[in-house]
């Protein structure tokens, strides 16, 4: 089955700086990759995804990247925000989407 | 759209005891997905349902789980002779279809303490 690895599982910056999240996943089959954002004792939320058929996706400050090849996604938030602390998922499925399977997440601090 | 409810949000239970979860999609919504998070992990699928079919339960303990989606009313995730081990947030997701073209929306939690 599918396994997704997430690092780093701690992330520290000055506000301001970019933050980057790495994930690996191993199943070839999944085409479908979604992150989401989850604040202290609350629901997880999609932030962004992206599918296999492109290589790149932005939306304002968030970004995110695949190499299929290489099965490599990653996250990139730029111009960091107080509001942008909590812990991120990446995540993977494939076409059946009969479920997601998540990274083990990122806890990102933004130093004032 | 009042979004993914659960119920309760909190859930105290001692061992041996049965806790029961209630998820009850958003409307229009007939596919409903099981998550569980330990502290500090992330989430991890235990269960897929349609209406009135369990259609992947890969993820799920062979023993003292199950659940149900009926025809009428919530999605229930039941935990018999619950451990402490069974500690933990449960989320509930639904969608309006199969499939990763459908975004997965995902309820507040029921966070569960087994004394």
């Amino acid at each position: 089955g599918e396994n997704v690895e997430q690092h780093p599982s701690t992330l520290s910056v000055q506000e301001g700086d970019s933050a980057v999240i790495k994930c690996t996943y191993s199943d070839s089959a999944s085409n479908y990759f979604p992150w989401y954002k989850q604040e202290l004792g609350k629901r997880p939320q999609l932030i962004i995804d992206i599918r296999s058929n492109v290589g790149e996706k932005k939306d304002q400050r968030i970004a995110v990247t695949l190499n299929k090849t290489a099965k490599h996604f990653s996250l990139h938030i730029t111009e960091t925000q107080p509001e942008d602390s909590a812990v991120y998922f990446c995540a993977a499925s494939d076409s059946s989407a009969s479920k997601i399977i998540f990274g083990s997440g990122t806890r990102l601090s933004i130093r004032p | 759209n009042a979004g993914v409810m659960q119920n309760p949000r909190h859930l105290v239970r001692r061992r041996g005891q049965e806790a029961r979860l209630r998820c009850s999609p958003m409307k229009g919504h007939s596919h409903v997905y099981w998550y569980r998070q330990l502290p500090e992990e992330g989430l991890k699928f235990m269960v897929y349902l349609q209406k009135e079919n369990i259609i992947d339960e890969s993820g799920m303990p062979k023993e003292r789980f199950s659940a149900e989606f009926p025809k009428e009313g919530p999605s229930i995730l039941r935990i018999q002779q619950v451990v402490r081990g069974d500690s933990a947030a449960y989320f509930c997701a639904s969608s309006l279809g199969q499939g990763n073209l459908n975004e997965q929306f995902f309820g507040p939690g029921t966070r569960l303490t087994v004394l």
